[in-house]
């Protein structure tokens, strides 16, 4: 089964910084990736997404992320993050090679953007 | 309008009462998916249903148990609430056709059992 470790559990940040979160997930022939943004009492909705192809995703308000496979990693980063980017943020892997290929998430990040 | 809503919103119960949890789509979706967030824990699935016909057990389905009423509703029951049930509910959905299995979520549910 596929596990998914998000290795900071709160990143501190002042506005205009930038920020990278970090993403590991066990190893598999192939994998989709995702970043999931949960801000304060809302659901989860997609910043971006990993399928195939080049290896740097770009999604919604910024923020990217790179495919790396021989470290198995997937971090999000921005340039520049303002205060409205003050949310939890999920990472999750499904496996295509799975019956059902269903998400696995990690712990969650807490991004907290200061002034 | 919320493509998946989830109801209620916010619920406060005492240990032993059974409560259910409700969750409609109007995304034609054929699969959906209840799901717990604790801190740290990120979310775990509880229940999922990739049809009218199909349900199926996921990592925590202890002392929980689920119901699909029609492709657009699924709903979550506590049979008998305990303290350790408190968390923050997601309901999600997903279209079979996608090959990513791209799940999107409810507003969630903020259930607390004293």
């Amino acid at each position: 089964a596929q596990s998914v470790t998000q290795l900071d559990s709160q990143v501190p940040v002042f506005e205009e910084a930038p920020v990278e979160l970090r993403c590991n997930y066990s190893s598999s022939v192939s994998v989709y990736l995702f970043w999931y943004v949960q801000y304060p009492n809302q659901g989860l909705q997609l910043l971006l997404k990993y399928l195939s192809g080049s290896t740097l995703v770009k999604g919604i308000n910024g923020f990217e992320a790179e495919f790396n496979k021989s470290q198995t990693s997937f971090h999000l980063r921005k340039p520049s993050v303002h205060i409205s980017d003050t949310a939890e943020y999920f990472c999750a892997v499904s496996d295509p090679g799975n019956a059902g290929n269903m998400l696995t998430f990690g712990g969650g990040t807490r991004l907290m953007v200061k002034p | 309008d919320a493509d998946v809503t989830q109801t209620p919103r916010n619920r406060i119960t005492k240990t032993g009462k059974r409560i259910m949890l409700e969750c409609s789509q109007t995304k034609g979706h054929d699969r959906m998916y209840w799901y717990r967030q604790d801190p740290g824990l990120g979310l775990r699935l509880i229940y999922y249903s990739f049809d009218v016909k199909d349900i199926n057990k996921g990592e925590i389905s202890d002392g929980y148990s689920v119901s699909r009423q029609a492709q657009a509703k699924f709903s979550l029951s506590l049979e008998s609430a305990i303290p350790n049930q408190t968390a923050l509910y997601f309901c999600a959905t997903s279209d079979l056709g996608l090959a990513d299995n791209e799940q999107f979520f409810g507003p969630g549910t903020r259930l607390t059992v004293l």
